[in-house]
This record gives C-alpha cells, structure tokens and sequence, in this order.
C-alpha cells in the first residue's frame, strides 16, 4: 500500500524549533518530488516547501523562508522538515504530499501531524 | 503568487441534486489545476488533475472543466459521502497554491 505518515509534530513556544519526519512506504520515494502542505485551525491548505527527487533545488513559501529547511533521505525513504524561529501563524496539521508525476498534482497525502505554538 | 479564488464559499444541497463550483486564476494557468475534497480530521483527496482529467478510483459523478483562468468542478448527482470541502490548486508556478475552499452543506 502507497503510505505517506508524518510524526513529529507536538507543543513548542514561540521562538523553538521542530522537526517534522515523513516515512513513505508502497512506493519508490526516490522517484517522486515531495511537498509539505499545512493547514491551520478552520482555514485552507497552503504550500510550505518541497523538494525534489535528488534533493536539489528546494522550494519555500516566503512565510517560511529562512526559519524553515526541507531536506530527504533517499536510502531511508524519509522526508524531513526543519522547522526554525517558529511563530504562533505555524501553527496547523502539516501534511507531506506526493507529486503526481508529471502532472503538479498531490495524489498521496499523509494523515498529518499537528504543530501547536504557545506559550 | 497566483491567487485561486472560488466561488461559492459554502452552498447548500440536497441528495441527488447537480452542484457546481467555480475557480478562477488571477492570470492564466493553462490546464495545470486540480481539485481535491477534503472531510473534517481527514487529509485532502486527489479528485481531477489537469482540469479535467479524472484521478484513478474517483467516481465519474465528478468532472472538471475549463482552461486558462476560469474552471469548475461539478458533481452530477449528490450522494452523503460527497458532502465535504472542496479546493482548488494550480500547479502553473510556483509558489503553487490553493483556493479558499467551498463547503458543501446538506439542506
């Protein structure tokens, strides 16, 4: 089974740091660009980073850009988010996104893992 | 960026009835948009990529259309499990980005 599952999310204060983890399985992730899609309290979804197949080439949201750094572990079939100077606007589910090949469509999706930033 | 506006942002329906939803580009994007529906708690589902072109396993009840900078998804026939929110992407640039959404509501 194709299976995107993201850990690492919990409760940190505002200024801390987070590192998000997503673990593919069913498929070659060595294959497929992978983004990080999140999704704060009642609101829509929005773009943070992604990356492709080679690690090359990162993609950021200008909210993020400079605090956050997307990187993958081909060997591992991982895909990481680190998440720095975080601002209580971070705070929402953060889902990992498969690409679908070729067509800039996210056709896998995680369950998500929820950031929460308070003091 | 380029902004994704939808319209409605919520409707009411009932079973059986034929609903539309509307998304329009702030300039053209070609064909390079998808929708997808998404339930409380759950993640987003791939439903139409390229406009209209129907992702494996999803119900034919679901079509898109359009190009450029105006596009709709409609769903023919209502059934309870496609009461849900809806969005919109556009994969034409980056940054990509989504719609606002519209929740379709039971009446």
């Amino acid at each position: 089974e194709v299976q995107l599952v993201e850990s690492g999310g919990g409760l940190v204060q505002p200024g801390g740091s987070l590192r998000l983890s997503c673990a593919a399985s069913g498929f070659t992730f060595s294959s497929f660009a992978l983004h990080w899609v999140r999704q704060a309290p009642r609101k829509g979804l929005e773009f943070v980073s992604g990356i492709d197949t080679d690690g090359y080439s990162p993609l950021y949201a200008d909210s993020v850009k400079g605090r956050f750094t997307i990187s993958r572990d081909n060997s591992r079939n991982t895909l990481y988010l680190q998440m720095g100077s975080l601002k209580t606007e971070d705070m929402a589910v953060y889902y990992c996104a498969r690409i679908y090949y070729g067509v800039g469509s996210y056709d896998v999706w995680g369950r998500g893992t929820t950031v929460t930033v308070s003091s | 960026d380029i902004q994704m506006t939808q319209s409605p942002s919520s409707l009411f329906a009932s079973l059986g009835d034929r609903v539309a939803i509307t998304c329009r580009a702030s300039q053209s994007i070609d064909s390079d948009l998808s929708w997808y529906q998404q339930k409380p708690g759950k993640a987003p589902k791939l439903l139409i990529y390229l406009a209209s072109r129907l992702h494996s396993g999803v119900s034919s009840r679901f079509s898109g259309s359009g190009s450029g900078t105006g596009f709709s998804l409609t769903i023919s026939s209502l059934l309870p499990e496609d009461f849900a929110t809806y969005y919109c992407q556009q994969s034409y640039s980056s940054p990509w980005t989504f719609g606002q959404g519209t929740k379709v509501e039971i009446k």
